[in-house]
């Protein structure tokens, strides 16, 4: 079946530093979403891609989609501590109806 | 708007025994998935539900079903409780659009918490 990997799983920075995570289908998506989830919290949606080669950006964040739409990415400038959390990328293979395949995730945490 | 609300927050059970657990939507949205969240299997799609019907399912046992109801609220049900089961159950809804992928936003609940013993 459809597979979503994400990398890294943890990643650690000092508050200032850049974080990326990369995002592979093992399929073609119809489109990708990425959500953040704060400790304790649920899923919250960042933004949606859905061209081929779409590039986004959001204050200092920064989603990119493949030209092959099979991955993605999402890249924080400057990290703050409130980036702390865990970041999804979800894919949908399916053109009819919302079902998402969620990657395993990048927890990321932020020292002062 | 209130958000999408789930009950009950939290849950313990024992093997063998079945759970129902409820998710209202946001007003308006028709479109509601199940996930099941645990460490070491993250986020996994149960099923989608769309105008009371299922829409999308998911690979687990045909021990989860779930169901949708006239005013879009969506109840999902696990007979037969595994140790396994433990886990916070997401429920969220969408708009969902035709043909217009804007509308694709999901909206989470803020999940039930199900232990089983």
């Amino acid at each position: 079946g459809q597979q979503v990997m994400q990398i890294p799983q943890y990643q650690h920075v000092q508050e200032g530093e850049d974080f990326t995570t990369y995002c592979n289908s093992s399929t073609t998506l119809s489109n990708i979403q990425w959500y953040k989830q704060r400790p304790g919290g649920h899923p919250v949606f960042l933004i949606q891609l859905v061209k081929s080669g779409e590039v986004k950006k959001q204050k200092r964040l920064t989603f990119q989609f493949g030209e092959a739409k099979k991955n993605s990415s999402l890249h924080i400038t400057a990290t703050q501590t409130t980036d702390v959390g865990t970041y999804f990328c979800a894919g949908s293979a399916n053109q009819a109806g919302t079902a998402l395949i969620f990657g395993k995730g990048t927890t990321l945490s932020v020292s002062s | 708007k209130a958000g999408v609300t789930q009950t009950p927050r939290y849950l313990i059970k024992t093997r063998g025994q079945q759970v129902t657990l409820s998710c209202s939507p946001i007003s308006g949205h028709r479109s509601v998935s199940w996930y099941q969240q645990t460490p070491g299997q993250g986020l996994q799609f149960l099923f989608e539900y769309f105008s009371e019907t299922q829409r999308n399912k998911g690979n687990f046992p045909g021990r989860f079903s779930g169901r949708q109801f006239s005013n879009s609220r969506s109840e999902m049900n696990v007979s037969t409780l595994e140790l396994g089961d433990s886990a916070l159950y997401l429920c969220a809804s969408s708009f969902y659009l035709a043909g217009d992928s804007s509308y694709n936003e999901q909206f989470f609940g803020p999940g039930t918490r199900l232990t089983v013993l």
